[in-house]
């Protein structure tokens, strides 16, 4: 079993609709949950961190942890354009602070 | 804003030559990392750097792999003897206080290409 899964999508949706990206995890050492943007051919950007089960909302953004069920997900409300990307999940645990392991990213391409 | 700057953007080069890829990190930030991201792959950790020393290192960041501090600003991977499979777009990222939080700040990234 892989220690992340994400669906690599790609997941197409028109604009205002609701997008919801999922990941799910092996390793319950990890303890701190991340969602990274990344356009193409650029570096990752950081979009939301929560740290242990629970939700987290930023705007149209709102990622939620279920430690229980080794899920995380990640919601877009009003989807633009711009938030054509591809959505990566990522995780680090306690202990090993220096690593963090990315999903493979979902590709979301929002139609106008 | 501030922010991690790595070059070169691509680099082309042959089987068996070495290649060094530079960043330059934001400036009060204190650790440092290289992932790396195959084409069609996820993003993978090679390395992380912090106080002029290795803090922690993948099994990918073998011996052909070395990092380094050479001055106050600019960090640096060097693959020695490059491979086909060397080939993909490395990342330098760099933090304000460790990775605990996750909150790195990545670079545009530097193709490498091996032929």
């Amino acid at each position: 079993q892989k220690e992340v899964e994400q669906d690599p999508g790609p997941l197409s949706v028109p604009e205002g609709a609701i997008v919801s990206l999922n990941c799910t995890y092996s390793n319950s050492a990890f303890q701190y949950f991340m969602w990274y943007r990344q356009y193409s051919r650029k570096g990752p950007e950081l979009l939301m961190y929560t740290y242990s089960s629970g939700n987290k909302e930023d705007g149209r953004f709102t990622a939620q942890v279920d430690k229980s069920s080794k899920y995380i997900s990640l919601f877009i409300r009003d989807s633009q354009p711009s938030d054509s990307a591809t959505y990566l999940c990522a995780m680090l645990n306690s202990g090993g602070y220096q690593k963090v392991t990315f999903g493979t990213g979902t590709k979301l391409q929002v139609i106008p | 804003e501030p922010e991690v700057t790595q070059t070169p953007s691509h680099q082309v080069t042959q089987m068996g030559q070495e290649v060094i890829l530079r960043c330059v990190p934001i400036s009060n930030h204190l650790y440092f990392y290289w992932y790396r991201q195959i084409l069609g792959q996820k993003v993978e950790f090679l390395v992380s750097f912090y106080n002029n020393e290795i803090s922690e290192k993948s099994e990918i960041f073998d011996d052909q792999f070395s990092v380094e501090r050479p001055d106050g600003s600019n960090f640096t991977l060097k693959i020695r003897s490059t491979k086909l499979e060397d080939s993909a777009m490395y990342f330098c990222a760099s933090s304000e206080v460790g990775q605990r939080t996750g909150e790195l700040f990545f670079g545009e990234g530097s193709r490498l290409t091996v032929l």
